[in-house]
Parts: C-alpha cells; sequence; structure tokens
C-alpha cells in the first residue's frame, strides 16, 4: 500500500486562528515532507523529517511550525497566517531521506484558504 | 546545479493520438529522473522513475520515458491518450548536488484531451 492521507481536505481560516494539517503513512517510511503548492505551479519544498528529526527548513516563516509524532505522523501547525498563504499543502514520504534513491509518495493535500 | 525544463506548458491531444510530453534536465551527477501526474485538485502520483537502470522506462497506465544522456532527455510518451489523461504532469530531477538530492520540479505541461 503506497498511501499517505491527509486531513482536512479543506480548511478555511481566519488570519488569527490556530489550526493544524495531519499527514499519515504505513509505509515503515522514514522521511517525511511537507510541500507548499499555488496554482498552476510546481510544489516547493517548505520540511524535510528524517527519522522524526527536522532535517531541512526551507526558510519558510515561524507562522509555520512542523511536528513529527512519531514515525507515521507529521503534523503542520498554522498561526497568524496570511492570505497569501492560501495554496494547495501537500505532504510525502519516501523510505529514506535521499530523494535521488527513493522515489516521494505524495497525499492529496489540504487547500487551505485565508481569509 | 540540478535543473529541469518542461519544453511545452500545454499539450492537447485527441483521445486515441499519442501524447509526447518532453523533459530536458541538467545535471551535474548521475540523475535520478521522474514523472509525476496530477489531477485537478489532487495529490502528485509517480508514473515512472529513472535510477541509472535501463534507459527505457516502463510506468502505470500506458505511459513510458526514455532516458537519452547525450541529448539531456527524458521525454514521456503513451501511445494512445485516454480523457483520463487530461492532467498536469511534472518532470523532477534529483541527484548528489546536495547530500539529500532535492527534488527539483519542472514548471509543468498540461495536457488537454478532446474526444
Amino acid at each position: 500500500d503506497t498511501e499517505v492521507t491527509q486531513t482536512p481536505k479543506h480548511l478555511v481560516m481566519g488570519m488569527t486562528n490556530k489550526k493544524s494539517l495531519k499527514c499519515e503513512q504505513h509505509m515503515g517510511h522514514r522521511a517525511m515532507y511537507w510541500y507548499k503548492q499555488k496554482a498552476k505551479k510546481p510544489p516547493e519544498l517548505m520540511f524535510v523529517y528524517s527519522y522524526e528529526k527536522l532535517s531541512i527548513n526551507e526558510s519558510v516563516p515561524s507562522r509555520f511550525s512542523p511536528e513529527c509524532p512519531n514515525s507515521s505522523l507529521l503534523n503542520l501547525h498554522l498561526h497568524a497566517l496570511q492570505p497569501e498563504d492560501s495554496a494547495l499543502y501537500l505532504c510525502a514520504s519516501s523510505q529514506e531521506e535521499t530523494s535521488f534513491v527513493y522515489e516521494q509518495y505524495f497525499g492529496p493535500g489540504t487547500r487551505l484558504t485565508v481569509t | 546545479a540540478q535543473s529541469v525544463t518542461q519544453l511545452d506548458s500545454h499539450v492537447s491531444v485527441s483521445e486515441g493520438t499519442p501524447v509526447l510530453l518532453r523533459c530536458n534536465y541538467s545535471s551535474s551527477y548521475s540523475p535520478s529522473l521522474f514523472w509525476y501526474v496530477q489531477h485537478p485538485n489532487k495529490g502528485l502520483q509517480l508514473l515512472l522513475k529513472y535510477t541509472s537502470a535501463a534507459t527505457l522506462v516502463k510506468g502505470i497506465n500506458g505511459f513510458e520515458a526514455e532516458f537519452k544522456k547525450s541529448e539531456t532527455s527524458f521525454h514521456l510518451t503513451k501511445p494512445s491518450a485516454h480523457m483520463s489523461d487530461a492532467a498536469e504532469y511534472f518532470c523532477v530531477v534529483s541527484d548528489r548536488t546536495d547530500s539529500w538530492g532535492k527534488l527539483q520540479f519542472g514548471a509543468g505541461t498540461q495536457v488537454v484531451v478532446t474526444p
């Protein structure tokens, strides 16, 4: 089973709200990723977790806070977002962090709208 | 540094006719190359990958791609388009430029299939 699940599918939040996005995989993968995708654009990497530790932060604003509670779960906590943060947020996982060896499997995404 | 160029931003084909999506890459190392498909409001699905094995790679749903080192190309083809092939397609490269192999996405090719 090569499935990555994400909840919720859609989220509308105000600029003062706090919300969380959740991602789960049961493939035994040790690397998990958050991407942001704007309309008609390719995904942009935000964070990489490897063996439950934050490995890469692509200079993402602190209003986005990732968390990896265990090897199967990845959360993205959102606070004080701006309207320009509205996008499709994609989670992905791979067997290991080395993407030139191990392909990434993507979830269906959470469509976030910030009002 | 690694980079990838998708030569067509938009491709329109008739159902039952061949599909060709063109991709050129640049890499300082032996690259891994991937094609992903994204249907509207969905996540990315891996179609196929090349990782220095056979140069002709067969993927899911009848797609295949040929790695040509001399031309630095990795074009995606399908003999007969189906209506369900209408989607955005991303060519992706990864190599050892950075230690873990960050995915470098092309800008994407929008495929429209007409009856």
